[in-house]
């Protein structure tokens, strides 16, 4: 079990650049969940994807923001015309979505700076 | 709709000395709660979660949670803190939809003296 693997570890970028950003789930997990973290806050959802099925979406994800996860393994979030607001850490989980609950496993994030 | 608070953005304790880590929740259905902890540069990492099994809860490294419906609660405990336990906690709720979005608090940051 390598755990979840995230990819950049940081991003800086101008305004108004696309960028996309990748996740690497734990193998046999078909859950796959990305979360954003501003300074000073929790997490907060933004998608998730059961297998390669894209289930729900936060209103928090806005017309710029666009996630894939095309054959049910890795994911990308990509990110159109960057604005300043979009400055934070992008969390990705997987959960292997078996029993009551089935615990997320967290990657270390990538932390998006937009100047 | 479901939400945490989490009464305190920073609690400060001595090495040795019981750690309380407060919550509130609210959830229009029977909730699933869990602590999360984040250290510095690391990923989340899953201290424990109640089920709508036992009230009290043990997690790992000696920490411990209750539900208390009563008092729409899940306060995080630990008997001695220790240094490494410095790091932010999460209180998070999922109201058991069948892919367990997660709802978390804002953190609370324990701060660990010698």
């Amino acid at each position: 079990d390598t755990g979840v693997s995230q990819d950049p570890r940081h991003k800086i970028t101008k305004r108004g650049q696309n960028v996309t950003f990748r996740c690497d789930p734990i193998s046999e997990h078909n859950r796959l969940y990305w979360y954003r973290q501003t300074l000073g806050q929790g997490p907060e959802f933004l998608t998730y994807f059961q297998n390669e099925a894209q289930l729900e979406k936060s209103r928090l994800l806005s017309n710029r923001f666009s996630a894939e996860r095309p054959k049910g393994s890795f994911s990308t979030l990509e990110i159109q015309r960057t604005e300043q607001g979009d400055s934070a850490m992008y969390l990705c989980a997987s959960s292997s979505g078996t029993g009551t609950y089935s615990p997320l496993h967290f990657g270390n994030g990538t932390r998006l700076t937009v100047t | 709709a479901q939400s945490v608070t989490q009464l305190d953005s920073h609690v400060s304790v001595s090495e040795g000395t019981p750690v309380l880590l407060r919550c509130n929740y609210s959830s229009s259905y029977s909730p699933s709660l869990f602590w999360y902890v984040q250290h510095p540069n690391k990923g989340l990492q899953l201290l424990l979660k109640y089920t709508s099994a036992a009230t009290l809860v043990k997690g790992i490294n000696g920490f411990e949670a209750e539900f208390k419906k009563s008092e729409t609660s899940f306060h995080l405990t630990k008997p001695s803190a220790h240094m490494s336990d410095a790091a932010e906690y999460f209180c998070v709720v999922s109201e058991n939809s069948g892919y367990s979005t997660l709802t978390f608090g804002k953190g609370t940051m324990l701060l660990v003296s010698p």
